[in-house]
């Protein structure tokens, strides 16, 4: 199976300010394909997860600019420019080039100082 | 609108069975792959199943499998969760998600499973 590793577990943020996730995988994501199969989510409080990046650094429709990705291989990022309140939840990565199983970063929760 | 409504959950005492189901609408059920996905409380996500857009193909994680029964009914634009065996581990709320190449782009509200004696 693929590990996915996520760094931080946790953020403490002001806002305005900004914010990194990074996301380690123990095999390539890049397909023979050409895409690389690494995905971002967000799970705010008391919802479902959300999707914001898909293969890499394609923002979902509807997804703030403030949110960028980025990466190759097996070492990943999630940026957000400046936090702001709505935010707030647990950070997802998710790889799908190998199935199965999908597997899951353990989670990066932020909180807004 | 795409819209996964999860329904069957509740209590169930270890070794027991339960029936998940997931109707599905907004969009035309039979050309998608399906997945379930599970979240233990306050853990973190842990994918479950995968069902291909016909049924031809059935994928299962090491944890569920021979235990539960991943199935779908397109005329009913329907996906179910077969759990037998329970245990206390497969306590989690259980979200169904409807594939796009690889990502999981539309997400139930999720049902929450408790197994206790």
């Amino acid at each position: 199976d693929i590990v996915m590793t996520q760094t931080p577990l946790s953020l403490s943020v002001t806002p305005g300010q900004p914010a990194s996730i990074s996301c380690k995988s123990s095999q390539s994501l890049l397909h023979s394909d050409g895409k690389t199969y690494l995905y971002w989510y967000l799970q705010k409080p008391g919802q479902s997860p959300q999707l914001l990046i898909y293969e890499v650094s394609n923002r979902f429709s509807g997804v703030p600019d403030r949110f960028s990705g980025s990466g190759s291989g097996t070492d990943f990022t999630l940026k957000i420019s400046r936090v702001e309140a709505e935010d707030v939840g647990v950070y997802y990565c998710m790889q799908s080039i190998q199935l199965p199983p999908i597997t899951f970063g353990q989670g990066t929760r932020l909180e807004i100082k | 609108q795409v819209h996964l409504v999860e329904s069957g959950g509740g209590v169930v005492q270890p070794g027991r069975s339960l029936r998940l189901s997931c109707a599905a609408s907004g969009f035309t059920f039979s050309n998608y792959g399906m997945h379930w996905v599970r979240q233990p409380p306050g853990k973190g996500l842990e994918w479950v199943a995968v069902i291909w857009y016909d049924g031809s193909n059935k994928y299962y994680a090491d944890s569920v499998k021979g235990r539960f029964t991943i199935s779908r009914d397109n005329s009913k634009n329907t996906l179910y969760l077969q759990m037998n065996s329970l245990r206390a581990e497969d306590t989690a709320v259980y979200y169904c998600a409807r594939d796009e190449v690889g990502k999981l782009l539309f997400w139930g509200q999720g049902m929450l499973v408790t197994v206790s004696s």
